[in-house]
């Protein structure tokens, strides 16, 4: 079946430091996508997504592109903030037929930013 | 501006009672979904719907029954609760696009 895989964790950084987070997956059909960002004691919030091959997802400074040839999808900052500290998700969702917009999740990644 | 509403958002069972989540939106979505989420594991699909009248199993719907009998609301319900169901829950819901809105979270531990 589908499935993702991220990096291991937890990730620690200082302020203003470069961050990337690997994801990789595995899917049969064209699959979405998609950054979660959960703070402390929160949801889940999407960062950002990608539909199709080599598009690139955007917000607030994270980046991430749809690597068909690499089943990847690595979450990329240039310079990460203490307020950016959470837990990151990388999933996808299922375009097929049945399209029921079930999303598929990896383990989640912990970043702690350090001032 | 409620979105997705949970409810309780802490409790604690004890082995073998039984209890519902409630889970409300406001956003007229078609789609809804109850997730676990553990630790080193990520969230995991328990049950889902697609509709008013409809539900589906998820990935792990075991010890799980779920309720959709109006579009608004997303019932989840443990019958018999097991140590094993400690977890916290989420719930979802989406207009069938590529955008999932998410709770806040219910706290569950079972003793």
């Amino acid at each position: 079946g589908d499935s993702v895989t991220q990096m291991e964790g937890p990730v620690t950084l200082s302020e203003e430091a470069f961050l990337t987070i690997n994801c990789t997956y595995t899917a049969t059909g064209y699959p979405s996508l998609f950054w979660y960002v959960q703070y402390p004691g929160e949801g889940l919030q999407l960062l950002l997504k990608a539909t199709k091959a080599d598009d690139k997802g955007s917000n607030k400074g994270f980046e991430a592109t749809y690597r068909k040839e690499t089943t990847s999808f690595h979450l990329e900052k240039g310079s990460v903030q203490v307020s950016d500290s959470a837990v990151y998700f990388c999933a996808l969702s299922d375009n097929g037929s049945s399209n029921t917009g079930k999303l598929i999740f990896g383990q989640g990644t912990t970043l702690q930013v350090k001032p | 501006n409620a979105g997705v509403t949970q409810t309780p958002k802490f409790r604690v069972l004890k082995t073998g009672q039984s209890m519902t989540l409630l889970c409300a939106q406001d956003m007229n979505h078609e789609y809804m979904y109850w997730y676990r989420q553990d630790p080193g594991m990520g969230l995991r699909l328990i049950h889902y719907s697609v509709g008013e009248g409809t539900t589906a199993k998820g990935e792990v719907p075991d010890g799980y029954n779920v309720s959709r009998l109006k579009k608004q609301n997303f019932l989840l319900g443990l019958e018999s609760a097991a140590p094993s169901q400690t977890s916290v829950y989420f719930c979802a819901s989406s207009p069938g696009t590529y955008t999932i809105y998410f709770g806040e979270g219910s706290w569950l531990t079972v003793v």
